[in-house]
């Protein structure tokens, strides 16, 4: 049962090129989205988030973008540069009267070459 | 302000023998959230736990594991008669509150299960 799907298991970028991170979920019980980006050997760190009520948010050079109707949201990073190198996971949120389980995507493996 | 701190790092055991992993929240934070992070997939939800509570253990196998967060002291996440499939990566997160809000992961802890 894969609420949330991230179908690039990896993703290649040129430095300075835009990288597009994608992130599919069935659930419409989620209401909030975060992005978290892992590097090797180190816990996850968040990125960046976008509430349901909203269909973009923007933090430098990171944009989240949300499509409800379509159930899909996008992470624009632009320009990439080699320090993006790492794996994204896409974490919806539950509305409270779903629960308390917390799904991750599996995440995509970002490569910016310099 | 100490980040979320886990230890071991590293965890060898034998087949049979049981690991003992440790998770200190960040301060002021009374949420804990346990995650397994197999080989080349992503982060699983364990356990979601406050002070004294198990909030939600959906994603805990049913024999073997265990999870406690006490009034005092770190969480622990206790595997017993460990077997080769339970090496991985086992994460831990904290929040100041469990909903719309970003967790602060710890390093892990890497279990390997000779």
């Amino acid at each position: 049962d894969q609420q949330v799907k991230q179908n690039s298991p990896s993703l290649s970028v040129q430095e300075g090129r835009i990288s597009i991170l994608n992130c599919d979920y069935t659930n419409s019980m989620f209401d909030y989205f975060l992005w978290y980006k892992k590097y090797p050997a180190e816990g996850p760190t968040f990125l960046i988030s976008i509430s349901s009520i909203k269909d973009k948010n923007e933090d430098g050079r990171f944009t989240v973008f949300l499509n409800k109707s379509a159930k899909h949201l996008s992470l624009h990073i632009v320009p990439s540069q080699p320090g993006d190198s790492a794996v994204y996971f896409c974490a919806p949120w539950p509305t409270p009267s779903y629960g308390q389980n917390f799904v991750f995507g599996p995440g995509t493996r970002l490569s910016v070459l310099p | 302000n100490a980040g979320v701190m886990q230890n071991p790092r590293h965890l060898v055991r034998r087949r049979g023998q049981e690991a003992r992993l440790r998770c200190s929240p960040m301060k002021g934070h009374s949420h804990v959230y346990w995650y397994r992070q197999l080989p080349e997939e992503g982060l699983k939800f364990m356990v979601y736990l406050q002070k004294e509570n198990i909030i939600d253990e959906s994603g805990m196998p049913k024999e073997r594991f265990s999870a406690e967060f006490p009034k005092e002291g770190p969480s622990i996440l206790r595997i017993q008669q460990v077997v080769r499939g339970d090496s991985a990566a086992y994460f831990c997160a904290s929040s100041p509150i469990s909903r719309g809000n970003i967790q602060y992961f710890g390093a892990g802890t890497r279990l390997s299960v000779l």
